[in-house]
């Protein structure tokens, strides 16, 4: 069975760093594309950032510079690193698999989703 | 950016169609994804690919898309279908994930 767990969020105050984690099970993280995609409280969904199987990444533009994402492939977890963090990046933040294909990429499995709050 | 734009609202009397539209620029020539999000939960994938459906999901789920304007189907409403309910592409010239704006389903 699939698993995605997420941890590591919390208060953090405006500036400062936080790094998330995914622990996945059932699958391979680093035979897949694995993303992040956050929803402030309230709001829509929006994608922040993507692994591919290959190792490259991709990032929002709202995030580009400041977070990082990266896998520990011994530990089949996936983690985003956030630093120089903002009010606007409250939010949850979930890890989904992604499925591509020739001319497409869509997520079949998310996990629980872990909270991240900054303020002072 | 490439832009995707959902009615904020739609109602239902249980039984009836519910149809929710995603529009974009020339939507039809690329692969749309429908997610359900309930209340304090993560989204749950309903359709794929324009209009396959994964394993579990109910065949009143159907989805359509041409032009500029992609649809979700929801057939015979039921009141566990009321949720917000997300569009998505894959934009290959940003290498961009794209979710549109969401629409709250509410069934009457």
């Amino acid at each position: 069975e699939v698993q995605l767990v997420e941890s590591g969020g919390g208060l953090v105050q405006p500036g400062g760093s936080l790094r998330l984690s995914c622990a996945a099970s059932g699958f391979t993280v680093s035979s897949n594309y694995m993303s992040w995609v956050r929803q402030a409280p309230g709001k829509g969904l929006e994608w922040v950032s993507v692994i591919y199987s290959g190792g490259s990444t991709y990032y929002a533009d709202s995030v580009k510079g400041r977070f990082t994402i990266s896998r520990d492939n011994s530990k089949n977890t996936l983690y985003l690193q956030m630093n120089s963090l903002r009010a606007e990046d409250t939010a949850v933040y979930y890890c989904a698999r992604d499925v591509s294909g020739s001319s497409f990429y869509y997520f079949d499995y998310w996990g629980q989703g872990t909270l991240v709050t900054v303020s002072s | 950016s490439y832009v995707l734009t959902q009615p904020p609202s739609v109602s239902v009397a249980p039984g009836k169609t519910a149809r929710i539209t995603c529009g974009g620029n020339n939507i039809g020539s690329k692969s749309v994804h429908w997610y359900q999000q309930k209340p304090g939960q993560a989204p749950v994938l309903v359709v794929y690919d324009d209009s396959d459906r994964p394993s579990g999901i109910p065949e009143r789920f159907s989805g359509s898309n041409s032009g500029n304007t992609a649809t979700l189907t929801i057939s015979r409403v039921e009141a566990g279908d009321e949720a917000d309910y997300y569009c998505q592409v894959w934009d290959s010239s940003s290498d961009h994930y794209v979710f549109g704006t969401g629409t709250k389903v509410t069934v009457l």
